[in-house]
């Protein structure tokens, strides 16, 4: 079975431009969470998607956007980039419940000037 | 606020030795753990859960501990070998106020070198 992938696995961009990472599940997965991963705060929740719906929510500025495809894969959007937006922004799938194990893609690392 | 708490940035074990990771959670809710291992550029790969109805759960070297009255677990690794090195995040999962939804939250992450 594929793992999660994520694209593009790098970007650049600069201050005030937008940007939208893809994330496609494992196939069978219905739960997308994404994930922003810097140095000082380590693994910080953005939000989760569940059937197209968004599900969680966590506590980040309402630049961050997502949504969710009929077929599980989701994007992130990121409006009005900041310098401290720089990360490795991860994504996550898992069939939706509870207990599951969250099977991480390889990240998008995104740097921005 | 956080609520889950790794205090150990890094951690240096020699080969062979053991190693013990350590994460402290604040809220009394989360009932599922979860410890997750990271290689530079690569994503997270789960390497072991509990229950919070359980107070150990063993699989191969990697064995977790958790004392829901000191809302404390740990993660010994027996042996530890060269290829352990990795930073390891603690994630503690719960329902929300609603009921409906639960949410994983993460540790800052521990980085442990093992030395040959």
């Amino acid at each position: 079975k594929a793992g999660v992938t994520q694209t593009p696995r790098y970007l650049i961009k600069t201050r005030g431009q937008q940007v939208t990472l893809s994330c496609s599940p494992i196939s069978g997965h219905r739960s997308v969470s994404w994930y922003q991963q810097t140095p000082g705060q380590g693994l910080q929740f953005l939000f989760e998607y569940f059937s197209e719906t968004q599900r969680n929510k966590g506590n980040f500025p309402g630049r961050f956007s997502g949504r969710q495809f009929s077929n599980s894969r989701s994007e992130m959007n990121v409006s009005t980039l900041e310098l401290g937006d720089s990360a490795l922004y991860l994504c996550a799938s898992t069939q939706g419940f509870s207990t599951d194990t969250q099977y991480f893609g390889p990240g998008t690392r995104l740097t921005v000037l | 606020d956080q609520q889950v708490k790794q205090n150990s940035p890094s951690l240096s074990v020699q080969e062979g030795r053991i190693s013990i990771l350590n994460c402290d959670y604040t809220n009394s809710m989360f009932d599922y753990f979860l410890w997750y291992k990271k290689y530079p550029a690569e994503g997270p790969t789960f390497l072991i859960s509990i229950s919070s109805i359980k107070d150990k759960n063993e699989d191969g070297r990697f064995t977790v501990f958790l004392n829901k009255s000191a809302k404390h677990l740990s993660l010994h690794i027996v042996p530890s070998q060269p290829g352990d090195s990795a930073v390891y995040f603690c994630a503690a999962s719960a329902f929300d106020s609603g009921g409906s939804n639960y949410k994983l939250t993460f540790g800052k992450g521990t980085l442990l070198t093992v030395n040959p």
